[in-house]
C-alpha cells in the first residue's frame, strides 16, 4: 500500500538555524510528492511539490528533492524564521482514477527568537 | 467562491447526537475530499467525490459516517450517534479534475462531550 513516514516532532529550533524534516514513503506506482503546511489557526496549504525523480520543489526558502533511490523527500531550509512555526505534512499521491493524497502524521515546528 | 468554505467552524455536541458538517468547494472544482485530523495524528482520508462518479468511501471508519454531494458542488458529512472518539478536526478539500493540488478549507472542529 501507500504510506508516508515523517520525522516525529515536536521540533524546536532557534531563529536562523538550519532545518531538516525527514520524510520517506512507500508507494505502489510512481507517486507525486508534496509538503503541506498548516500555520496556527489556518487551513493546510501547499508548500511545494515534485512529480518525478530528482525534481526539486522549492518555495519560501524551503526545498525538497524527490529521491527515488532512497524513497525520500526531506524538507530543508537554510535559515528558519519565527514565522515558519507551523505543522508540516509530507504527502504523496498515486493516480488510480483519482489523485488521493496520503499524508504523514505531521511535524510540529517551533522557532524561537 | 474564492476558497473552500466549511461550516460550522466549531461544533460541540452531546454523545449520541447526529451532526452535519458542510463543505462548499471552489467553484468549478470537480473533486472533493474529506479528511479527519485527530489530536497528535496525521490526516486520515474519509471519502472522495469526483464529478458524477461513485464516491470512494474506503476511508469511512464506520457505518455511522456518511457523506453526500449535491449537484456536484456542496457536500455534507453526517455522523450519526456521535461518540467521543469522533472528536477531531474535519477537513474538506477540493481540486480540479485530475488535479494534484488540493485547496483545503479551515476545517470544522468537532467536540463530542
Amino acid at each position: 500500500g501507500n504510506s508516508v513516514t515523517q520525522m516525529e516532532g515536536p521540533v524546536t529550533l532557534s531563529e536562523e538555524a538550519f532545518l531538516t524534516i525527514n520524510c520517506t514513503y512507500t508507494a505502489t506506482g510512481y507517486p507525486s510528492l508534496f509538503w503541506y503546511v498548516q500555520y496556527p489557526g489556518e487551513g493546510l496549504q501547499l508548500l511545494l511539490k515534485a512529480t518525478k525523480a530528482d525534481d526539486k520543489g522549492s518555495n519560501k526558502g524551503f526545498e525538497a528533492t524527490y529521491r527515488k533511490e532512497t524513497t525520500s523527500f526531506h524538507l530543508e531550509k537554510g535559515s528558519v524564521q519565527v514565522s515558519d512555526s507551523a505543522v508540516y505534512f509530507c504527502a504523496l499521491s498515486v493516480y488510480h482514477g483519482a489523485q488521493k493524497l496520503v499524508f504523514g502524521q505531521g511535524t510540529r515546528l517551533t522557532i524561537n527568537p | 467562491g474564492a476558497g473552500v468554505s466549511q461550516s460550522p467552524s466549531n461544533k460541540v455536541t452531546e454523545k449520541g447526537k447526529d451532526v452535519e458538517l458542510r463543505c462548499d468547494p471552489i467553484s468549478g472544482h470537480t473533486a472533493l475530499y474529506w479528511y479527519r485530523q485527530s489530536l497528535g495524528q496525521g490526516l486520515e482520508f474519509l471519502i472522495y467525490f469526483q464529478g458524477n462518479s461513485a464516491p470512494d468511501k474506503s476511508g469511512l471508519p464506520s457505518d455511522r459516517f456518511s457523506a453526500e454531494r449535491t449537484g456536484g458542488s456542496v457536500s455534507t458529512l453526517t455522523i450519526q450517534r456521535t461518540q467521543q472518539e469522533d472528536s477531531a478536526v474535519y477537513l474538506c478539500a477540493s481540486s480540479s479534475f485530475g488535479g494534484q493540488v488540493y485547496t483545503f478549507g479551515s476545517g470544522t472542529r468537532l467536540t463530542v462531550v
